[in-house]
Order: C-alpha cells, then sequence, then structure tokens
C-alpha cells in the first residue's frame, strides 16, 4: 500500500535554531498535508498544498509540495519552545476520503 | 472553526467492560474516522464512515465496532475490553470531496486494566 516516510524521526535543537522535515514516498499525491500535535492533544491542521511546486507560509512555517509530487518538506524558523510537538505529513489514502500519515517527527525544543 | 468534540479525555475500564468512546462534529461532515495512536506506530486507522449509517473497516479494526445513526456522531465500541487495547483514540472528520483535510478531536486517553 501507500506509505509516507517522514525524517527525521526526533529532533532536539535549541531555541531560535531552524528546523527542517521532510516527507517521501514512492506514490504520486495531489496533496500533501501538515499536522502538528501538542503534548497530549489531536493533531492540528498547519498547512495544506494542493499544487506540486507550491510553496506556502504560515508565521514562521513553510511547506513545500514538492516537484515530482512524490515529496513535500515543512521548515520552521526560528524555534520556540512552544513548537515542541510531533509533526505529520499527510496524503490522501487509496479510498476516498482517507489519509495516510507519515510515522511523525519528534521535536523538542531546548531553552 | 470545526469542532470535533470527543466525550472524554481519560478514561478508566476494566478487562471484558463493553466501552464506547463517543465523537460528535459541528461541521455537517460527511466523512468521520476513528484512530489509535501509540508510541513508535503512528496513527492507525480501525474505522470510517462516509455517511450514516455506512462504515468501513481501517487497518485495524479487529476488537471494535462502530455505530453512526446521525450524520454528526460516530461511535467506537470495544465489544470486551482488553489490555492491549490500551491506547490513545483520536476521532476525525472531513468532507466527502477531493483531498480534504481531516480534523481532529483531542483524543481519549483510554487505560484497560
Amino acid at each position: 500500500g501507500q506509505q509516507l516516510n517522514q525524517s527525521p524521526q526526533s529532533m532536539f535543537i535549541q531555541e531560535g535554531e531552524d528546523v527542517s522535515m521532510n516527507c517521501t514516498s514512492s506514490s504520486i499525491f495531489n496533496t500533501w498535508l501538515w499536522y502538528k500535535q501538542d503534548p497530549g492533544e489531536g493533531p492540528v491542521l498547519l498547512i495544506a498544498l494542493y499544487k506540486a511546486g507550491e510553496l506556502t507560509s504560515n508565521g514562521r512555517l513553510t511547506a513545500q509540495f514538492g516537484i515530482t509530487r512524490k515529496d513535500s518538506f515543512l521548515n520552521i524558523s526560528a524555534s520556540i519552545p512552544s513548537d515542541v510537538g510531533i509533526y505529520f505529513c499527510a496524503a490522501p489514502g487509496t479510498s476516498y476520503g482517507k489519509l495516510t500519515f507519515g510515522q511523525g517527527t519528534i521535536l523538542t525544543v531546548h531553552p | 472553526d470545526v469542532k470535533v468534540t470527543q466525550s472524554s479525555r481519560y478514561l478508566v475500564k476494566r478487562t471484558g467492560e463493553k466501552v464506547f468512546l463517543e465523537c460528535v462534529q459541528d461541521m455537517d461532515h460527511e466523512n468521520m474516522f476513528w484512530y489509535r495512536q501509540d508510541p513508535g506506530l503512528g496513527l492507525r486507522l480501525i474505522y470510517f464512515s462516509y455517511d450514516v449509517k455506512m462504515k468501513e473497516k481501517g487497518d485495524i479494526p479487529e476488537g471494535y465496532s462502530v455505530s453512526r445513526e446521525k450524520k454528526e456522531r460516530f461511535s467506537l465500541i470495544l465489544e470486551s475490553a482488553s489490555t492491549n487495547q490500551t491506547s490513545m483514540y483520536l476521532c476525525a472528520s472531513s468532507l466527502r470531496q477531493d483531498h480534504q483535510p481531516q480534523h481532529f478531536g483531542d483524543g481519549t486517553r483510554l487505560s484497560i486494566l
């Protein structure tokens, strides 16, 4: 079935550093989604990408839809302690309405 | 804003009990989903529903059932709870149109003793 390979699995960074994570697949997608899950909460949608090559920003977050349509990237600039959490990429699954999720990147930010 | 509400944030039940987890969404979404989340395993889909009274198995349906009697409500049922069903359970909903993002509730952390 479809799989999304998300990396890195975890990151430990200092406050103020920039962060990059990515998601790759052997399948082509028309949509890429990025979610963040705060500790003890449900995932919240950060950014949705619908077009190959698209670059979208949401505050300090920037996400890109890869030109091959097989990958996507999320960057966080000037990290702060509240950026801590798990970041998931997601793309439409094989059945209508379903999503396939990456395994998540666990981000820890040291003050 | 979409609001997906799960009835309990924390729940403790005993082995063999029948357990009901309730989820309500207020945005008239056709699709609703139940996931469980375990460390190192990511989000795994248990069941989903694309319409009232319709349901489809996800990747790990064994030991679970669901009910969708009304469009806004999707219930997950553990027929006879077991300790390996201790987990974080997440409900989500989405519009039926292509490539719509799912919107999640805050989760129910279920412990089976």
